[in-house]
């Protein structure tokens, strides 16, 4: 069974520091995904990760997969308080093939305080 | 282009009761993913859609059905509701959900008393 966990599942950051999340997985996939997540709102998109070594960059996010490892890290650099969320991994179950089923990790709780 | 949309938003249902939810893609997508949502569970894959056909299902109860149609509008079924079946059922759309991300909707927020 797929299983794919997140930590820390709580961060609190003070502006302008840097800190990573870490997402690990158990099972082989060459897919995963982070998301953001408001409260009371849905799920955005922030990076697709398809390939092992890809890095992608966004503003203050960067995301990189090592499918040799099985981890995803997202990299937040100088955070500030519109960066307060809840983020999301998510791995494609059907490595090989996607059908459009994802597992999520439990979501890092950010809070980004002045 | 218009973004995935969900209808009803809010549902107050009572146990025993079902329900039907009902997700529109965005335009030219073909993949219909649902999710459920509860702060104990977290995120959770119900079932996904690709050309009317039904390719991967979670491990949800029997109750939970689903279906999509030609135009590639999906909805979900929950029968017989459960106090354990409140929670935000999303639905996301994507075009080729093994290259691309799902795109989420606003979710339903579903209450069962």
């Amino acid at each position: 069974e797929l299983k794919v966990e997140q930590n820390p599942l709580f961060l609190s950051m003070q502006e302008g520091k840097n800190y990573t999340i870490y997402c690990n997985y158990s099972t082989t996939s060459d897919r995963l995904y982070w998301y953001r997540q408001d409260p009371g709102k849905s799920l955005e998109s922030l990076f697709v990760l398809l390939s092992n070594g890809a890095v992608k960059q966004e503003g203050r996010l960067m995301a990189s997969l090592d499918t040799k490892a099985r981890l995803s890290t997202l990299h937040i650099t100088a955070a500030v308080h519109d960066l307060s969320a809840t983020y999301f991994c998510a791995v494609d179950i059907n490595y090989g093939g996607s059908q459009g089923n994802l597992i999520f990790g439990k979501g890092t709780k950010l809070s980004v305080k002045p | 282009k218009a973004g995935v949309t969900q209808t009803p938003r809010y549902l107050i249902k009572t146990r025993g009761q079902q329900v039907t939810l009902s997700c529109s893609p965005i335009s030219g997508h073909r993949s219909v993913s649902w999710y459920q949502q509860t702060p104990g569970q977290g995120l959770q894959f119900l079932f996904e859609y690709f050309s009317e056909t039904q390719r991967n299902k979670g491990n949800f109860p029997g109750r939970f059905s689903g279906r999509q149609f030609s135009n590639s509008r999906s909805e979900m079924n929950v029968s017989t509701l459960e106090l354990g079946d409140s929670a935000l059922y999303l639905c996301a759309s994507s075009f080729d959900p093994g290259v691309e991300t799902q795109y989420f909707g606003p979710g339903t927020r579903l209450l069962v008393l």
